[in-house]
């Protein structure tokens, strides 16, 4: 079955420090490939997505490629700000063209705080 | 801008008792869904639901838990019997189509005690 696997977590970084959250998938077929962002008390926020291999999300200075020989889709931000604070998951659908009603599988989330 | 809204926000319920978890999709919406996260683990997907019926559950989602859209804008999940290990983090989530962006709710929060 389809799997997804974030690098373990806590993230701590100083404010303008570079960012990467490792994110690897396993599936069959051609998944979409999605970073969600969760902030304290609210739900989750689509933050960028790819649908097909090469492709690059981007979206608020954070970006992630679709890496289709290496089946990763890792998150990366130049310069984080305090205000990046929050949960990142990466998730993928199955979905694309498929029978799969669109359910996204996630990886368990990686908790980022940044200090100023 | 237009969002998921979710209801309660947190419920205490003793085990073997019955829940149901609201939420109100974006109105245009035609896809929806229901995830969970028990602490510290991964978000997992139960249900879909598409043209007033399901088109898809998991494991998780055995015969204790339904779903039902009773009227033109509530989506309910309903637990018949609590067990402890339902204590989780509910979200409900729709779509316009499937396969594409899914916007989620804040969640509820399950205890059972």
């Amino acid at each position: 079955g389809n799997s997804v696997t974030q690098m373990e977590g806590p993230v701590t970084l100083s404010e303008e420090a570079f960012l990467t959250i490792n994110c690897t998938y396993t599936a069959t077929g051609y998944p979409s490939l999605f970073w969600y962002v969760q902030y304290p008390g609210e739900g989750l926020q689509l933050l960028l997505k790819a649908t097909k291999a090469d492709d690059k999300g981007s979206n608020k200075g954070f970006e992630a490629t679709y890496r289709k020989e290496t089946t990763s889709f890792h998150l990366e931000k130049g310069s984080v700000q305090v205000s990046d604070s929050a949960v990142y998951f990466c998730a993928l659908s199955d979905s694309a063209g498929g029978t799969s009603y669109g359910k996204l599988t996630f990886g368990q989330g990686t908790i980022l705080t940044v200090h100023p | 801008e237009p969002e998921v809204t979710q209801t309660p926000s947190h419920q205490v319920t003793q085990m073997g008792q019955e829940v149901i978890l609201r939420c109100v999709p974006i109105s245009n919406h035609l896809y929806f869904y229901w995830y969970r996260q028990i602490l510290g683990q991964k978000v997992e997907f139960l249900v879909s639901f598409y043209n007033n019926e399901i088109s898809e559950k998991s494991e998780i989602f055995d015969d204790q838990f339904s779903v039902e859209r009773p009227d033109g804008s509530n989506f309910t999940l309903k637990i018949r019997s609590t067990k402890l290990e339902d204590s989780a983090m509910y979200f409900c989530a729709s779509s316009a189509t499937h396969g594409n962006e899914q916007f989620f709710g804040p969640g509820t929060r399950l205890t059972v005690l």
